[in-house]
Formats: structure tokens, sequence, C-alpha cells
């Protein structure tokens, strides 16, 4: 079964580093999605993307995150500087269409820890 | 926005029903969602209601809904040691977004 993979599982940065989180959405899904997860806290919506720009995005997703889908597999997202609050679980997810019968498929998260 | 809420911890013995409650507060909301996640994995679909439905049922997973009360409900039957993870509700309004709960850790006990 197609699924969402993405990498690195656990990354460790040191604050006012730039990170990429890396996701390969399932082939032929059309709408990308990043969501975080504070320890302990309730999943949020970050930023949807389709057709290679970004749809929409939550208050969280300010200057200092941006996305890309670089080369028509992957979708990254990238941190510029990051801060301690920053350090969350990642995670990426797909939707085939925005059809009333399709979900979004999620990966298995990147653990972003700021130091 | 819409907020999602739901009970943090839930407790069963194996063999026992399990259910999971959730509300929510936007009205325009389409679909709910419920998710489970196991220790150190994703996001797993578990099943999904329509919003002009209130009862769906898949094998051992019944989800009410009460849509006047915004109340959604996860009951699963016959609840196993496997059943043991973090579920999550989740609502989809007219923009596509997921807006999560809380979560709630269902323990079960052999």
């Amino acid at each position: 079964e197609p699924e969402v993979t993405q990498t690195p599982s656990h990354q460790v940065t040191q604050m006012g580093q730039e990170v990429i989180l890396r996701c390969v959405p399932i082939s032929n899904h059309l709408y990308f999605y990043w969501y975080r997860q504070i320890l302990g806290q309730k999943v949020e919506f970050l930023v949807s993307f389709y057709n290679n720009e970004i749809s929409e995005k939550s208050e969280i997703f300010d200057d200092q995150f941006s996305v890309e889908r670089p080369d028509g597999s992957n979708f990254t997202l990238k941190i510029r500087s990051t801060k301690l609050e920053d350090s969350a679980m990642y995670f990426c997810a797909s939707k085939l269409t925005t059809g009333t019968t399709d979900t979004q498929y999620f990966g298995p998260g990147t653990r972003l820890t700021v130091l | 926005g819409e907020d999602v809420e739901q009970s943090l911890f839930l407790s069963v013995r194996e063999g026992d029903s399990s259910v999971i409650n959730c509300t929510y507060t936007d009205s325009s909301s389409t679909y709910l969602y419920w998710y489970k996640q196991e220790p150190g994995a994703g996001l797993q679909l578990l099943t999904y209601i329509f919003s002009n439905m209130d009862m769906k049922q898949d094998q051992r997973l019944t989800v009410l809904l009460n849509k006047k009360d915004k109340h959604l409900s996860l009951r699963i039957a016959d609840t196993q040691t496997g059943d043991s993870a973090i579920y999550f509700c989740a609502s989809e309004t007219g923009a596509n977004n997921l807006f999560f709960g809380t979560g709630t850790r269902l323990t079960v006990i052999p």
C-alpha cells in the first residue's frame, strides 16, 4: 500500500540553525500539508500546498517557515532560524484531491529537537 | 477557529468496549475523523464520518455523531491490548485543513 514517508525520523539542531524536513507524498496525490505536534499538545495545521503554491497557512507559519516541492516528488519544510519552541513532531500529509471521499494520509513524522 | 476537545485518558479491561468522546465547535465541519497513533508512529486513519450522517459502523468501530450537540464518539467493541494507543478526533472544514483534539490515551488492561 502506498504511504507517505518522511526523513529524517529525528533531527537535532542548535538554536538559530536552518533545518529542512523532507517528505515524499503518495505519488499521485495533489495536495500536501504540514502539521506539527508540540509534546503533549494538539496536532496543529501549518500549511497546505497545491499546484506549486501555498493554498492556506496558519498563524504559526510565519516568515521563518517555507515550503517547496523542488522536484515533483519531495515536499520540504524549511525553518530558517530555529527557536527552542520549534521543537516538535512535524507531520507531512498528502491527499489525492479535495473531493468529498478523499482523506489525508500522514507520514510517520520527524521529531525536531532544538537545543 | 475550530476548537476540538477530548478527554485525555481512558482505561478499559481487555474484552470490554471503549468509548472515546470528542466535541467540536465549528458547525460547518464537513468530515470528522478518528486517527490512531501508536508510540513512535504516525497518524493512522481509523474511520471518518460525513457530517450528514449520525452513525457509521466499521467492524469493531462505531462512530456516533450528534451534530446538534457537536459531539462525536468512537466505540471500540471487544477492546484488545493492541488497541492501546492515542486516539485523535479531527474536524475538517471547508478549507480542507484538519483541526485535531488533544488525543485520548487508551490503555487496555489485560
